[in-house]
């Protein structure tokens, strides 16, 4: 069955740490880039990051750079979300998704059902 | 960043009726990149165009785009109960700066 899972959140306080992770499976995950998508309950959606099939090109939002890192383990069929500095305005759930072309970053035509973060004292 | 502006935000129908939905850039979104998405509550997204006017995989042809420029639409021709959900537009063209339209919610 091709789909995505997310896992890895929960409740943190402001300034912590914590780390997304996204299971893969039923396609060649390593032949695809993949992106974090996060959206805020009952709000639109916002790009959060994206890597590059092969993992050399990666790219941060504005709103997240030099604070989350995108990375992915072609042997694990997974990808991950290092979240550091969390903010409460990062309290979100967090969907990988899956961008069906090797050049630019495109749509996105798998999604996983999400993991939800939020960050509070 | 370009911001995408959907309308309406609210748009209530009945099943068997048509729908239209705007999604308008601020500015023009090059070799229509632009893409819709259907969320129901507690799924993810799913694709249903891409590049404008291309259904995904799956997709019944109820649903279909247009626009170019600075205006898109969605189109659903006639409402299936199923198809009461939010929908997004994405824009693409900007990568890797990609943005969301804010939503409309399609009630029955």
């Amino acid at each position: 069955q091709v789909q995505l899972v997310e896992s890895g959140g929960g409740v943190v306080q402001p300034g912590r740490s914590l780390r997304l992770s996204c299971a893969a499976s039923g396609f060649t995950f390593s032949s695809y880039p993949m992106h974090w998508v996060r959206q805020v309950a009952g709000k639109g959606l916002e790009w959060v990051a994206v890597i590059s099939y092969d993992g050399r090109v990666k790219f941060h939002a504005d709103s997240v750079k030099g604070r989350f890192i995108i990375s992915r383990d072609d042997s694990k069929n997974t990808l991950y979300l290092q979240m550091n500095s969390l903010r409460e305005e990062d309290t979100a759930v967090y969907h990988c998704a899956r961008d069906p072309f090797k050049g630019a970053p495109d749509y996105f035509d798998l999604w996983g059902r999400g993991t939800l973060v939020t960050v509070s004292a | 960043e370009i911001v995408l502006t959907q309308s309406p935000g609210t748009l209530s129908l009945s099943p068997g009726e048509r729908a239209t939905l705007s999604c308008r850039a601020s500015q023009s979104v090059t070799s229509r990149y632009l893409a819709w998405y259907q969320q129901k509550p507690g799924q993810a997204p799913r694709l249903l165009i891409y590049g404008a006017s291309s259904r995904a995989t799956g997709i019944p042809d109820r649903f279909s785009g247009s626009g170019s420029g600075t205006d898109f639409t969605l189109t659903i021709s006639r409402l299936d109960p199923e198809d009461f959900a939010v929908y997004y537009c994405q824009q693409y063209a900007f990568s890797p700066s990609i943005t969301f339209g804010q939503g409309t919610r399609l009630e029955i």
